[in-house]
C-alpha cells in the first residue's frame, strides 16, 4: 500500500453513461497526476495537479474528460458520455517536490 | 522527443536462473531521471528504482541489480536467482528533469514469467 488510494477499483458502465473517479494522494503531496493504461501497453499521462491548479492537460484528455482537484486535496476524473475505447485502468499518483512518485492501485473502467 | 523501448514484450524462465529486461531510452535532456517499476496481476504499479542521470554507479539491491550506460542510452534490470514471486509486468520510464519527476514516460512493459 503506497499511501494513494481510488474509488472505485472497478467500474462496469454502458455507454454513453458518465462516470467518476476519486483519487486520495499522500496527504503531505503537492502535486497529483493521472494516468490511463489500456492492455497491453505502459501507463500514459493524462494531466496533473500542482495543489489545485491543473497545470498541464495531455492531447489523449478529450473534452469528455474533466479532472479537478478542490482544494489541493483529493483529485476526481470524470468521464462523460463514455464509449467502448475508453476503457483502461486509470491510475492516480502523486509526489512531492522532488521526490518519488507514487502510484495508486488503479480504477478499472469497463465500457459495455 | 522522449521515448522508451522494451524490446521484450514476454520473458519466460525457470525458477533460479537470471534474467536481465532491457530499456532503452531516447531524450534531448541531459538531465532526467529513469525508473523501474514492476506491476503485478493486482494492478498497482511498485517503485523499485530511480536514477539521476548524473549517476552512471550501478546499483544492487538484494537479487535486482541495474546497469546504467548513458553511452548507449540503456538502463538495464537484472534479476538474479529468479523466483516465482518475480512473475509480474515490469515497465521502465523515464522523466525529463523539469517534470520533476512525475511526468513520466513509461515502455511498453516486459512481462515476466517465472516458472517454479
Amino acid at each position: 500500500d503506497t499511501g494513494v488510494s481510488q474509488d472505485p477499483r472497478h467500474k462496469i458502465t454502458k455507454r454513453g453513461q458518465n462516470v467518476t473517479f476519486r483519487c486520495d494522494p499522500i496527504s503531505e503531496h503537492n502535486r497529483l497526476y493521472w494516468y490511463r493504461q489500456t492492455l497491453g501497453q505502459g501507463p500514459e499521462f493524462l494531466t496533473y495537479f500542482q495543489n489545485e491548479a491543473q497545470l498541464e492537460k495531455s492531447r489523449l484528455l478529450s473534452d469528455r474528460f474533466s479532472a479537478e482537484r478542490p482544494k489541493g486535496s483529493f483529485s476526481t476524473l470524470e468521464i462523460q458520455r463514455t464509449e467502448q475505447g475508453d476503457s483502461a485502468m486509470y491510475l492516480c499518483a502523486s509526489i512531492a517536490s522532488g521526490n518519488t512518485i507514487y502510484f495508486g492501485e488503479g480504477s478499472w473502467l469497463t465500457v459495455v | 522527443a522522449q521515448k522508451v523501448t522494451q524490446a521484450q514484450t514476454e520473458i519466460s524462465v525457470v525458477e533460479k536462473e537470471d534474467v536481465t529486461l532491457d530499456c532503452v531510452y531516447e531524450t534531448r535532456d541531459t538531465t532526467y531521471y529513469l525508473f523501474w517499476y514492476k506491476q503485478p496481476p493486482s494492478g498497482e504499479l511498485v517503485f523499485l528504482i530511480r536514477r539521476n542521470s548524473f549517476d552512471e554507479q550501478n546499483e544492487i539491491s538484494g537479487r535486482y541489480s541495474w546497469n546504467f550506460q548513458k553511452s548507449t542510452s540503456s538502463f538495464n534490470f537484472t534479476i538474479t536467482a529468479s523466483q516465482v514471486v518475480d512473475s509480474a509486468v515490469y515497465f521502465c520510464a523515464l522523466s525529463e528533469a523539469h517534470n520533476q519527476g512525475g511526468k513520466l514516460i513509461f515502455g511498453q512493459g516486459t512481462e515476466l514469467s517465472v516458472k517454479p
